[in-house]
């Protein structure tokens, strides 16, 4: 079974600030690698597919990379909409599964 | 555009048997993955398993041995069974549509969510 591990767990940060988050997998990933922003109440939504291809509809600000078991999402410009957590995600042809999650927070 | 909805009680006793509907409009059900994700109060995600159209399944390991996912494909709905339930199966539970393939991947289309909670 795959463990995904994310770091940090909450991150402080201001509107223009460079936010990076890292995960982790627990053997190189033979599928791949997704990251989803979720919102208080709300369902998860798809930022970035394949480690880095950003999902249509996604701001460009969004990006990600990575390969193996070394993961990056970067937002170049945190903006006030930005403030959630985000979960990354690996699958391959009979699992999937989730980091424990980062939390964004306003600095 | 696809839209998902969850459906099916939001009380389950102890012990008993948890039962949900995923309904699918504004697409076809077939040719794709289609996956049960929950969500514990105040807690992360966790996969549940996925369903092909062919009824192919795979389940998470932890759950392995109380979950059973189906799929009808004459009504674009999959299901989903977890058997003999705890106070630590309260959750809100997701359906999506699973993408995860070689050129493609994650989940890009997801139910509201609904919240079951298991008591006695």
């Amino acid at each position: 079974d795959i463990q995904m591990t994310q770091s940090p767990s909450t991150l402080s940060a201001s509107v223009g600030d460079r936010v990076t988050i890292s995960c982790r997998a627990s053997q190189s990933l033979s599928g791949g690698l997704a990251w989803y922003q979720q919102k208080p109440g709300k369902a998860p939504k798809l930022l970035i597919y394949k480690a880095s291809s950003l999902e249509s509809g996604v701001p460009s600000r969004f990006s990600g990379s990575g390969s193996g078991t070394e993961f990056t999402l970067t937002i170049s410009s945190l903006q006030p909409d930005d403030f959630a957590t985000y979960y990354c995600q690996q699958y391959n042809s009979y699992s999937r599964t989730f980091g424990q999650g980062t939390k964004v927070e306003i600095k | 555009q696809v839209q998902l909805q969850e459906s099916g009680p939001r009380l389950v006793k102890t012990s008993e048997t948890l039962s949900l509907t995923c309904t699918v409009s504004g697409g076809s059900i077939s040719t794709y993955f289609w996956s049960w994700i929950r969500q514990p109060p105040g807690k992360g995600l966790e996969w549940i398993g996925y369903v092909y159209d062919t009824g192919r399944t795979s389940y998470s390991p932890s759950l392995k041995s109380r979950v059973t996912i189906s799929v009808d494909t004459s009504k674009n709905q999959f299901s989903l069974n977890l058997s003999s339930v705890t106070a630590a199966d309260t959750a809100v539970y997701y359906c999506a549509r699973d993408l995860s393939g070689p050129f493609t991947g994650g989940f890009d289309f997801w139910g509201q969510g609904t919240p079951v909670t298991v008591s006695s």
